[in-house]
């Protein structure tokens, strides 16, 4: 069973700093690229980011461009979203998600974390 | 960046009707489109993706159609269980998008 569970959200002050992980299991974690999508309290869906299968190539949305950085650990099945200079339009629960075959879909999420940008 | 407006934001219905979304792109996205559902304090769920095929697991009761601009997702007799918010998202360009949802809500 794929199963995407992710953690190290919490609430942070503007312009602080934040790791979130996401740990994968039941499917070949290093064939597939992965993504991060969020959702801001009561809104809709937003893609965040996106990594390859080897780590080789990254793209992020604009607004977290230059603060934001996605890697991977295939050894420990491990996806990652280094979180900095965090503004409060950044809070919303962060998924984790399987790309569906290269495609920008999306078939397997975690249950989210929730990220809280406030003084 | 494509924007994809859907309609109706609220739709009402009951159990055994059948249910019409609609997802309009502001430019083509030929038929790379997919729809999530999403229930209160769960993750979305992949529904239809390319516009017209089942996700895994995903009941015949569900359908997608559409190209270039204009889609729409039929629920052709509704569950219980279908009520929960849908959102269409299209990865014909980059960044992936997704549109502001629609509510489907008992009557």
């Amino acid at each position: 069973e794929v199963q995407l569970v992710e953690s190290g959200g919490g609430l942070v002050q503007p312009g602080g700093s934040l790791r979130l992980s996401c740990a994968a299991s039941g499917f070949t974690f290093s064939s597939y690229w992965m993504s991060w999508v969020r959702q801001a309290p009561g809104k809709g869906l937003e893609w965040v980011a996106n990594i390859k299968q080897d780590g080789s190539e990254k793209y992020y949305v604009d607004s977290v461009k230059g603060r934001f950085t996605i890697s991977r650990d295939n050894a420990k099945n491990s996806l990652y979203l280094q979180m900095n200079s965090l503004r409060a339009e950044d809070t919303a629960v962060y998924y984790c998600a399987r790309d569906f075959g290269s495609t920008y879909y999306f078939d397997y999420w975690g249950q989210g974390t929730l990220v809280t940008v406030s003084s | 960046e494509i924007v994809l407006t859907q309609s109706p934001a609220t739709l009402s219905l009951s159990p055994g009707e059948r249910a019409t979304l609609s997802c309009r792109a502001s430019q083509s996205v030929s038929s790379y489109l997919a729809w999530y559902q999403q229930k209160p304090g769960q993750a979305p769920r992949l529904l239809i993706y390319d516009a017209s095929n089942r996700a895994t697991g995903i009941p015949a009761r569900f359908s997608g159609s559409g190209s270039g601009t204009d889609f729409t997702l039929t629920i052709s007799s509704l569950e219980p269980e279908d009520f929960a918010v849908y959102y269409c998202q299209q990865r014909s360009n980059w960044p992936p998008h997704f549109g502001q949802g629609t509510r489907l809500e008992i009557k």
